[in-house]
């Protein structure tokens, strides 16, 4: 109940395209779902989130979509940029402290 | 400058050799935690303090030790390495539940050989 599953592993997309990656989880008491992007050799970074009471939010060219019944959130990165290669993970926790991660997803935009 | 600042960036060690890992902040946060980062499996939290003093178990605490004496500094232990130990290691802060970001260092990357 406290895993977060993320697909795909890895992505490969040309620029221009629209990467997107998936999240499902199964504990319905979740209430917080940031999405966290990794460029090698760095920490992660906050790249967005979002709370149940929304489907959808949009920050720049990146978009959550979440669907509260099916329990799964993805990421959508708009007019991809060979600088949006990174690792991406998506995470979610019931109180902001502790949160559950997906194991990531290594995105490639080819120019 | 908001930081996050581990040492060391790098390490190569043998097993059995204690060691330490530095972590230190600068934003007055309360929150720190400790994860390793290995390939397929993602980010697993190790430790986390939500105070001087007040450190708990995360997911994969075995083999590890911290200590939360000041509230800027969060050292990772490690009394015993062992080859199963090396990962690439990351120290967090969060200042509260209000925001649920969380701020990484930069990350060490441990061999133990």
């Amino acid at each position: 109940q406290q895993q977060v599953k993320q697909s795909p592993q890895s992505l490969i997309v040309q620029k221009g395209g629209i990467p997107i990656i998936n999240c499902a989880y199964e504990n319905t008491a979740f209430d917080y779902f940031p999405w966290y992007q990794q460029f090698p050799g760095k920490g992660p970074a906050l790249l967005i989130a979002i709370r149940p009471d929304v489907s959808e939010k949009k920050e720049g060219r990146f978009t959550i979509s979440f669907n509260k019944s099916a329990k799964q959130f993805s990421l959508h990165i708009m007019d991809s940029q060979p600088g949006d290669s990174a690792t991406y993970f998506c995470a979610a926790s019931r109180r902001n402290y502790q949160l559950i991660w997906g194991a990531g997803t290594k995105l490639i935009i080819k120019p | 400058e908001a930081q996050v600042t581990q040492n060391p960036r790098y390490l190569i060690t043998v097993t059995g050799k204690k060691l330490t890992v530095t972590c230190s902040q600068n934003m007055n946060h309360e929150y720190m935690s400790w994860y390793r980062q290995d390939p397929g499996l993602g980010l697993r939290q190790i430790y986390y303090s939500m105070n001087v003093e007040v450190t708990d178990k995360g997911d994969v605490p075995e083999g590890y030790k911290v200590s939360r004496k000041e509230k800027r500094n969060f050292p990772l232990i490690l009394e015993s390495p062992s080859p199963n130990q090396t990962s690439l290691y990351f120290c967090a802060t969060q200042a509260g539940t209000n925001t649920g970001e969380l701020f990484f260092g930069e990350g060490s990357r441990l061999t133990v050989l």
